[in-house]
């Protein structure tokens, strides 16, 4: 069975600080990883999505990588802002093209001005 | 181009009552699935809809159960409602296809309160 843990829970930071914040998963089976942002009480904006065969995506000042044999993900925020405050989730698409999104809690990030 | 708009975006209900969700797909997406994400936690997935038949479902009982109509929009459906139902219930919709990216786009959500 497929587990995803996000590692931590909660972070706090000061603005403009460099951060990673990490995702973990039990079986590498999978067919895709994609980032998330959720605001409170809000849906799920997509940040990023990384395919099985990639290693990394870029957008903006989010980077994020897979290492698929390990079953780790990595989300890296360079130079943070207030507004980045939110919690990211990590998920994993497993079952193909066709499968449903397995999720970890989420790392609720706080940045400090 | 309009995301994904589910509706009602708030309700509150008693328990043992019956409520329905609704989510218009992405312009141009196929797929629908449905999400509960209680407080604190990540989404859980309850089912999938591609051409009007439900194709995957999560371990969900009976209580919930679903719709897909030809237009690709979809209704989640709660019966004998449980307190323990309270949850932000979310739609996201993709569009199939092997050579595609398989990126699911979420919606806004349905705060579900049952008291």
């Amino acid at each position: 069975k497929q587990e995803v843990t996000q590692i931590p829970a909660a972070l706090s930071v000061p603005e403009g600080e460099n951060l990673v914040l990490n995702c973990s998963f039990t079986d590498s089976a999978i067919y895709n990883l994609q980032w998330f942002r959720q605001d409170p009480g809000k849906g799920l904006t997509s940040l990023l999505l990384i395919q099985s065969s990639q290693r990394e995506q870029t957008s903006g000042r989010l980077n994020a990588s897979l290492d698929k044999s390990s079953g780790r993900s990595t989300l890296y925020i360079a130079a943070s802002q207030p507004g980045d405050s939110a919690t990211y989730l990590c998920a994993v698409r497993t079952g193909g093209s066709q499968g449903n999104l397995i999720f970890g809690k989420g790392t609720k990030l706080s940045v400090k001005p | 181009d309009a995301g994904v708009t589910q509706s009602p975006t708030h309700l509150i209900k008693t328990r043992g009552q019956q409520v329905t969700l609704r989510c218009s797909p992405k312009s141009g997406h196929d797929t629908v699935s449905w999400y509960q994400q209680a407080l604190g936690q990540g989404p859980q997935f309850i089912f999938q809809y591609y051409e009007e038949e439900e194709r995957q479902r999560g371990n969900f009982p009976d209580r919930f159960s679903g719709h897909q109509f030809p237009n690709y929009s979809s209704e989640l459906n709660v019966n004998a409602l449980l307190l323990g139902d309270s949850a932000l219930y979310l739609c996201a919709s993709s569009l199939e296809g092997t050579s595609l990216t398989g990126e699911l786009f979420f919606g806004e959500g349905s705060r579900l309160t049952v008291l």
